[in-house]
């Protein structure tokens, strides 16, 4: 078990350029999730899958933003036309279902600054 | 609607003191509750959970007790140690479909030698 991994640790953008971020959850995790997190405050919920399927998605912060796991494995985030107000740090966390699913367990996060 | 209050920091303590962070929740069901620290430059890593009243969550030393009366999550440590200075979260999970957890805004603990 190596734990939920995210790549890259760290980006800088110009504003109004596109960034991906990766995540690789725990494996035979089931439910994957999407935080931000921004200076002194606690992370934010912004969205989650179960396998393939995106069930909620309500909570991303803007048209901006989306979020893909195709093939129920790895997820990706992507933010589109960033603007300065996006940075933040983004973390990725994952649960199983059949065993725990309160339960979630974080990855070390995507550090991202707009300038 | 659902949130968590902690504790404004930082907080600051000589080794070996004991610790108490607060954490107070509003929820419409029976949330489970949970503690976790966050090292600096780092993720954020689970420390304790309680699921129902009454449970008591412990590891590495801390505890926390499920009290709904009171709805609180106290998080506590009888001896602390430089090497637990973080930031400390407390969050809980009232599912409801969205599916995500609800975050304190975080109490960064510093412990001098």
């Amino acid at each position: 078990d190596t734990g939920v991994s995210q790549d890259p640790r760290h980006k800088i953008t110009k504003r109004g350029q596109n960034v991906t971020f990766r995540c690789d959850p725990i494996s035979e995790h089931n439910r994957l999730y999407w935080y931000r997190q921004t200076l002194g405050q606690g992370p934010e919920f912004l969205t989650y899958f179960q396998n393939e399927a995106q069930l909620e998605k309500s909570r991303l912060l803007s048209d901006r933003f989306s979020a893909e796991r195709p093939k129920g494995s790895f997820s990706t985030l992507e933010i589109q036309r960033t603007e300065q107000g996006d940075s933040a740090m983004y973390l990725c966390a994952s649960s199983l279902l059949s065993l725990d699913r309160e339960t979630q367990y974080f990855g070390p996060g995507t550090r991202l600054l707009v300038l | 609607g659902d949130s968590v209050t902690q504790m404004e920091g930082p907080v600051t303590l000589s080794e070996e003191a004991f610790l108490t962070i607060n954490c107070t929740y509003t929820a419409t069901g029976y949330p489970s509750l949970f503690w976790y620290v966050q090292y600096p430059g780092e993720g954020l890593q689970l420390l304790l959970k309680a699921t129902k009243a009454d449970d008591k969550g412990s590891n590495k030393g801390f505890e926390a007790t499920y009290r709904k009366e009171t709805t609180s999550f106290h998080l506590e440590k009888g001896s602390v140690q430089v090497s637990d200075s973080a930031v400390y979260f407390c969050a809980m999970y009232s599912g409801g479909g969205a599916d995500g957890l609800t975050f304190g805004k975080g109490t960064h603990l510093i412990i001098q030698p």
